[in-house]
């Protein structure tokens, strides 16, 4: 029943590796987020998807990339992780996009520890 | 605005008071506005939000507040419960084609029984 889920909730890795984080929503939402909240809290977007169509992709290394197969899903693969890409990340969606004022749900989150 | 400082802003009150959690943002042209709840261990939770066209709104024990003339937000929460313990994010919609949320960095409300 949960409306927006991401897995895994927690991912230790070695620094290098290459890892992927799942999101799925069932709200039938057309937009959806990747967030990046790092030690202090402070909560920045990545991505943003419409629909499968990049709409926002801030300033991000391209080590990230996004992929959404359809609307309900977008998941994040990062390549050779280093030590400041460990945050928590989180999923989120909105029935339109944000331009509409639409306000998100979010995920439960993924605690990222690269060592 | 973006999130600057060390230190995540904390207020502590005690079970039954009111509490009011402020936020100034940064785009005066930012048109839409709302207020999340984050619990240890979860993600953001909406509470409420507000339009620039009102400077007001009620919800089930808690209140929004628009000021744009000087650019600032406030949330206020009655009767504080224990509950209600969490870090509290105000966030701006930048407008513009794409749109954008742009979050605060954060208030910690601590609630002492």
């Amino acid at each position: 029943d949960t409306a927006v889920s991401q897995t895994p909730k927690y991912l230790v890795t070695q620094m290098g590796n290459d890892k992927s984080i799942k999101c799925e929503q069932n709200l039938g939402h057309d937009t959806m987020y990747w967030y990046k909240q790092d030690s202090k809290k402070f909560l920045k977007i990545m991505f943003s998807y419409n629909n499968k169509e990049l709409i926002i992709n801030e300033t991000v290394p391209n080590r990230f990339s996004p992929k959404s197969p359809d609307k309900a899903h977008l998941n994040l693969h990062i390549n050779s992780l280093e030590l400041g890409d460990s945050a928590v990340y989180f999923c989120a969606s909105s029935r339109t996009g944000v331009s509409t004022n639409e306000k998100l749900f979010f995920g439960s989150g993924t605690q990222l520890s690269v060592l | 605005g973006e999130s600057v400082g060390l230190h995540l802003p904390t207020l502590s009150v005690q079970e039954g008071d009111n509490s009011i959690i402020n936020c100034a943002y940064s785009n005066s042209a930012s048109d839409y506005f709302i207020w999340y709840k984050q619990e240890s261990g979860k993600g953001p939770q909406f509470i409420i939000d507000i339009r620039s066209n009102m400077d007001k709104r009620q919800g089930q024990r808690v209140t929004v507040l628009l000021n744009k003339t000087v650019k600032h937000l406030s949330l206020q929460i009655a009767a504080t419960q224990p509950g209600d313990s969490a870090v509290y994010f105000c966030a701006e919609n930048m407008g513009g084609s794409q749109g954008n949320l742009i979050f605060g960095k954060g208030t910690k409300l601590s609630v002492k029984p």
